[in-house]
């Protein structure tokens, strides 16, 4: 049973547009969530994460939006550019279940110039 | 600043053969230390993790044991390997104790069992 749901496998984008990458989950004792960039071959690097005290979380070009009544964050970038081609993962926890993060099966974001 | 090493970065082995994975971390004291598999076209899944020097959690049922000899080394070992253990390896450290904090990612194994 997948508690972490990214059910887009793969996005094409411009550059310069906005790319929305979205991730759904069931568990509704989550209360933390954490996107990850990863490139091939590489160990996934953190961008950002959000409370679920908050619905907005801003860093830069990335923003992460939490709706809790429907399960569901999304991970706004804009600009997008080349750069930010990679799978990009969606991870949450929960507290009690201390230093767990449960991981979604990613998207493969692809900025075309 | 902290650094996490993982070595090898690739590794070939035969079926039956054993593993050892190493993962150390540099610049943090008492850092909790997971293991994670990447099967091909999927998710992370977390294998095990360590809150201390030889302290070990077990997510799943599997061939793959862990060991924790040292404060900033996690150790990954098989006696015999399965062709369903082939994946990219990740080892990611983290401190504090609650669940709100971030993980770091190692740069990751890539294992081929034939």
């Amino acid at each position: 049973d997948q508690q972490v749901k990214q059910n887009s496998p793969s996005l094409s984008v411009q550059e310069g547009r906005i790319s929305i990458l979205n991730c759904d989950y069931t568990n509704s004792m989550f209360d933390y969530f954490l996107w990850y960039k990863k490139y091939p071959a590489e160990g996934p690097t953190f961008l950002i994460s959000i409370s679920s005290i908050k619905d907005k979380n801003e860093d830069g070009r990335f923003t992460v939006f939490l709706n809790k009544s429907a399960k569901h964050l999304s991970l706004h970038i804009v600009p997008s550019q080349p750069g930010d081609s990679a799978v990009y993962f969606c991870a949450a926890s929960a507290s009690g279940s201390a230093r767990q993060l449960t991981f979604g099966s990613g998207t493969q974001l692809t900025v075309l110039p | 600043s902290q650094t996490i090493h993982q070595w090898p970065a690739t590794l070939v082995q035969p079926v039956g053969s054993p593993l050892s994975l190493e993962c150390t971390v540099e610049g943090t004291s008492n850092p909790n230390l997971y293991w994670y598999r990447q099967a091909a076209g999927r998710g992370l899944q977390l294998l095990f993790y360590s809150v201390g020097i030889g302290q070990i959690s077990s997510e799943v049922p599997q061939n793959l044991s862990a060991s924790r000899p040292q404060d900033r080394q996690f150790i990954l070992s098989s006696k015999k390997l399965l062709l369903s253990d082939s994946g990219f390896y990740l080892c990611a450290w983290s401190v504090g104790s609650g669940s709100r904090s971030e993980q770091f990612f190692g740069p990751g194994t890539r294992l081929t069992v034939l």
